[in-house]
Parts: C-alpha cells; sequence; structure tokens
C-alpha cells in the first residue's frame, strides 16, 4: 500500500525557518518525481515544488522561490521542504504527493505562522 | 490567483448531472494531460481522472473527464450525497515547469 506521510508542521514566527519531512512506503520511491502542494485557510489547492526522482530537476511556484528547498533522500525514501523567511501567508496545509500524475497524496501537515 | 479557471459553485439533487468546467491556456491544458481530484478539507485530495479522460482502478464510473483544446470538464453523474466535495483540475504548465490547479469548484448536493 502506497503511503505518505508529513511531518514538521508547527507554529512558527515570522522570518523563521521549518523543514517539513514526507515519509514514502509501498513503491519505488526513487523512481518518482514528487511534489508539495499546499492549501491555506478557504483557499484552494496551490503547487509549489517539485522534484525529479534524481533530484535533477528543481522548479518552485513564484511565491515561494529563493525561501524553500526542495530536497530528496531516496536511500531513506524521505521528501523535504526546507522553509525559510517564513511569512504569515505561508500558513496551509502542506502535502506530499506522488507525481506524475499526482496520484497519491499524504494527509498533510499544518504550518502556521505568526507575525 | 491560479491561471486555471474553475467555477466557484455547482449543485444538484440526488440522481442529477452535474458539470465543471475548467479553463486553462496553451501552456498547460493546451499541452498537457488533466487530472481531477476530490477534496474533503482536512483530507488527501483524491484523483478521480487522470490523463484527462481515464479513471483510475477504483473511480466509479459516475466519473468522467473530457479535454477539448484549453478546456477540460469533469461530469458526474447520478449526484449521490456523499459526492459533495471541492474538485480541482490540474495539469503541469510548461511555461512554469510546475503543475497548475484550478480555482476549484464546490459541489453542493441539495
Amino acid at each position: 500500500e502506497v503511503q505518505l506521510v508529513e511531518s514538521g508542521g508547527v507554529l512558527a514566527q515570522a522570518g523563521g525557518s521549518l523543514r517539513l519531512s514526507c515519509a514514502a512506503s509501498g513503491f519505488s520511491f526513487s523512481t518518482n518525481s514528487m511534489v508539495w502542494v499546499r492549501q491555506a485557510p478557504g483557499k484552494g489547492l496551490e503547487w509549489i515544488s517539485y522534484i525529479s526522482s534524481s533530484s535533477s530537476k528543481v522548479s518552485y511556484a513564484d511565491s515561494v522561490r529563493g525561501r524553500f528547498t526542495i530536497s530528496r533522500d531516496n536511500a531513506k525514501k524521505s521528501l523535504f521542504l526546507q522553509m525559510n523567511s517564513l511569512r504569515p501567508e505561508d500558513t496551509a496545509v502542506y502535502y506530499c504527493a506522488r507525481a506524475a500524475p499526482l496520484d497519491y497524496w499524504g494527509r498533510g501537515t499544518l504550518v502556521t505562522v505568526y507575525s | 490567483q491560479s491561471v486555471v479557471t474553475q467555477p466557484p459553485s455547482a449543485s444538484g439533487t440526488p440522481g442529477q448531472s452535474v458539470t465543471i468546467s475548467c479553463s486553462g491556456n496553451s501552456s498547460n491544458i493546451g499541452s498537457n494531460y488533466v487530472c481531477w481530484y476530490q477534496h474533503f478539507p482536512g483530507t488527501a485530495p483524491k484523483l478521480l481522472i487522470q490523463r484527462s479522460n481515464q479513471r483510475p482502478s477504483g473511480v466509479p464510473d459516475r466519473f468522467s473527464g473530457s479535454k477539448s483544446g484549453t478546456s477540460a470538464s469533469l461530469a458526474i453523474s447520478g449526484l449521490r450525497s456523499d459526492d459533495e466535495a471541492d474538485y480541482y483540475c490540474a495539469a503541469w504548465d510548461d511555461s512554469l515547469s510546475g503543475y497548475v490547479f484550478g480555482t476549484g469548484t464546490k459541489v453542493t448536493v441539495l
């Protein structure tokens, strides 16, 4: 069974940093691209970052480029999102998902940023 | 603000059909497959349609997808109360080198 479990969501101060993790199981993690998607309160789904299976290609939404860094450890079947210079508008539930298509998703981890 | 737009809401009575539209451009829907997701807040989004019109295993045939040009649509037939959820389309965007999600449509079963 494919499982994706996010962790690391907390209450953080604006300007601070957080590292989210996504633990994968039940599939060949090293051969799949992965993404992070978030949903702010009362808003829709927003793609924020993509990483290819070998980490050779990464991309970011304009809203997080330069502040967030996506990475992965294929040996540990884990995906990460380093979040720096946090802003209140980064408050959201953060999901990791397997690509492509985005067929399996985790249940999300809540990040709350206060000013 | 998303470049892919959906109507904010749609509704129908049990047993009726509902169709949700998804409008993008040549960089996303016009040149890539479209996926559709069903989302209950607080849970993991569920893939309903992949490759614009294919249902993954386990998805009822009440759900169907289509695409034409830079637009796509999701049809739900035989509407049920448990279909009441948020629905999103999504596609890869070649100019962004990332995914774009539609603005989302809340389906209400009257």
